[in-house]
């Protein structure tokens, strides 16, 4: 059973500061890791879809990067702000299927 | 604009009752599929469809149904609710089958049976 952890489980941090987290999933038959945002009272939006190994995305201050051998992905946030404030979801694919295994989310609060 | 709905956003119900929540996208999109949002856990999935008049059963499809008449709708319905299917619905759906398309949520159903 394909199994996505997420770390820390929540985090809070400074307006202005860097931050990172990690999701991690098993590196056999990989084929795509997904990163979403959810604001409260709000539906996921997909940040980023990522195949291959290596890989980095980039979308204003918020990247990806992907290491398929060893199974784990970290987004990084640069100069958090308040509205950054949200749940990061990541999900793996399960083979070459279209079915997505969600981890539970890493929860970042930015104060101001 | 490109969207996915659902209806209702807000349910309490009682244990036996049947009920449909209905999604509806707008932006041609092949697969859909629904899940629901418990505490603690990820995202997991109920039911897909890669297309019209074609289901499959997802991670948790006991006690729900689903139809695929129409591209544009996916129906969620629960025969006989029971409280453990109080949870937050989301409808999604991608441009066509694969792990490589990204997910768009629709705004989610918050359903409570009592």
């Amino acid at each position: 059973i394909l199994n996505v952890e997420q770390s820390p489980q929540s985090l809070h941090v400074q307006e202005g500061d860097s931050t990172n987290f990690t999701c991690s999933f098993p590196s056999s038959n990989f084929y795509a890791l997904h990163w979403y945002r959810w604001e409260t009272a709000k539906s996921p939006e997909a940040l980023f879809v990522m195949t291959l190994n290596g890989d980095e995305k980039k979308k204003g201050r918020i990247s990806a990067t992907l290491n398929t051998k060893e199974g784990y992905s970290y987004l990084y946030i640069k100069g958090s702000q308040p509205e950054d404030s949200a749940t990061y979801l990541c999900a793996s694919s399960m083979g070459n299927t279209d079915k997505l295994i969600f981890g539970t989310g890493t929860r970042l609060q930015v104060f101001p | 604009e490109a969207q996915v709905t659902q209806n209702p956003r807000y349910l309490i119900t009682v244990t036996g009752k049947k009920l449909t929540v209905t999604c509806s996208q707008n932006m041609n999109h092949e697969y859909m599929s629904w899940y629901r949002q418990d505490p603690g856990l990820g995202l997991r999935q109920i039911y897909y469809s890669m297309n019209v008049e074609v289901t499959d059963k997802g991670d948790v499809p006991e006690g729900y149904k689903v139809s695929r008449k129409e591209k544009r709708n996916f129906p969620l319905i629960l025969e006989s609710p029971s409280p453990n299917q109080t949870s937050l619905y989301f409808c999604a759906t991608q441009l066509r089958a694969g792990p490589f398309y990204e997910q768009y949520f629709g705004p989610g159903t918050r359903l409570t049976v009592t």
